[in-house]
Order: C-alpha cells, then structure tokens, then sequence
C-alpha cells in the first residue's frame, strides 16, 4: 500500500500567491482530515471529510482557506492570499471509519515569504 | 484551557530507564484515546490505543482514568530509538467522534 500521499512536499512562495496543497489518501479510507502544525500552536485539525463531504470545517482559519473533496482519492487545500503566518507544516491523513487509526502523509512544509 | 494538556518536556533519559508521560483532557464525553509518535520531521504515527482497563504492548504501558480525565503513557528500558515525541491524543466528544485533538506533545531524548 503506497500510503497517504501529498504534494509538493516543499512550498515557497511569496505572500498573496495561491497555494495548492494536494492529498490522494489510502484506497478505500472513507474519512480524509487536513491539519496543520506550527510549534506555536501545534497540531490543529483545519477540515475533514467523509465520504468527499466536508463534516467539521471549524478549524478552518479564515476564508483564504478553502478545502475540497471531489472524489474518494482526491482533496486539495488552497489558500488564496497567502500570508507569512501560514507557513507551516501541512499533513493530510485518511482512516477507514470514524473511530478507525487516521494514517498520514509525510507533509507539506510551506513557506510564505 | 487546551482540550490535551501535555507537559512539553523534554525528558533526557539514559538508556534502559524508566519514563511516564501524563496527559490530561478537558472533554468529559470524549471516547477515544490513543497515543501518537512523531519523529523529527516526519508525519505523527499511531503507537497504541487506550482502553479503559489499561493496555499494555511490549514495554509500553498506556493507562486511562476517567474519572481524573488523565491519560499516562510508560516505557520501560528506555531504547535511543525510542527518542521522538509523544503525542497524547483524544476525540472530539460523543457528537464528533472522528475528530481527534493532539497535544502540544512531549519530547524524549533517550542518551546512551
């Protein structure tokens, strides 16, 4: 199994630029989560999905960010304008079931510059 | 108050030590409790679930009082590999169960 999958796994990119961030999640996981890690604030859930529905977008900080699902092996994050603030380490991950082990990617370490 | 309170450490510990880590949440109606490794720089693992009658895997111990809303972790004959950070980790509540909520983590630094 070749595991959560996210790119890119490095982002620099000056403030107000669009920032795509992708995850493809394990074959047959039906729950996908986006989160975010600072050393400040550190691990924080943003959104997550089941079934490519978002369910809790509470974390979700501001409008510049958004989320989707449009299939079960695709979500992407976007954040439009960036900002330096944002830079942060960005994981995806994917469990089988709502109580089931979340398994996540390696990461996407954005800088905004 | 932070709904997973972890003392940050770190903890500098010999090899073949004895290290408890302690947790405390916020959320009475939380369910799930589990612990997560996160080495550096690389992606939070699963280590073990909790269970309320306390579990037990190789020389990991993972206790959970609910009454107290305190949740421990110990390892035994402390290994260098087993240097990371450990991350105390519950559910959102009986209303949001797939919803997990991580502590700030703590670091072990295991030295030969």
């Amino acid at each position: 199994d070749a595991g959560v999958i996210q790119s890119p796994r490095h982002e620099v990119t000056e403030m107000g630029q669009e920032v795509t961030l992708r995850c493809k999640p394990i074959s047959g996981h039906d729950y996908l989560f986006w989160y975010r890690q600072t050393m400040m604030r550190g691990l924080e859930l943003l959104i997550y999905f089941n079934n490519n529905v978002p369910i809790d977008d509470s974390g979700m900080p501001e409008d510049r960010f958004s989320a989707k699902m449009p299939n079960a092996s695709f979500s992407t994050l976007k954040i439009q304008p960036s900002e330096p603030r944002d830079s942060a380490v960005y994981f995806c991950a994917s469990s089988g079931g709502q109580r089931g082990t979340q398994y996540f990617g390696p990461g996407t370490r954005l800088l905004v510059l | 108050r932070k709904e997973v309170e972890q003392d940050p450490g770190p903890f500098n510990v010999p090899e073949g030590a004895t290290v408890a880590f302690n947790c405390t949440y916020s959320n009475s109606a939380s369910q799930s409790f589990f612990w997560y490794r996160q080495d550096c720089r690389k992606e939070p693992k699963l280590l073990m679930s909790v269970y309320s009658s306390g579990n037990e895997d190789g020389r990991f111990t993972a206790q959970l009082n609910r009454a107290s809303q305190y949740i421990s972790l110990l390892i035994r004959d402390s290994k260098l590999s087993d240097s990371a950070t450990y991350l105390c980790v519950v559910n959102g509540g009986s209303s949001n169960t797939g919803k997990l909520i991580f502590g700030q983590g703590t670091t072990l630094q295991v030295k030969p």
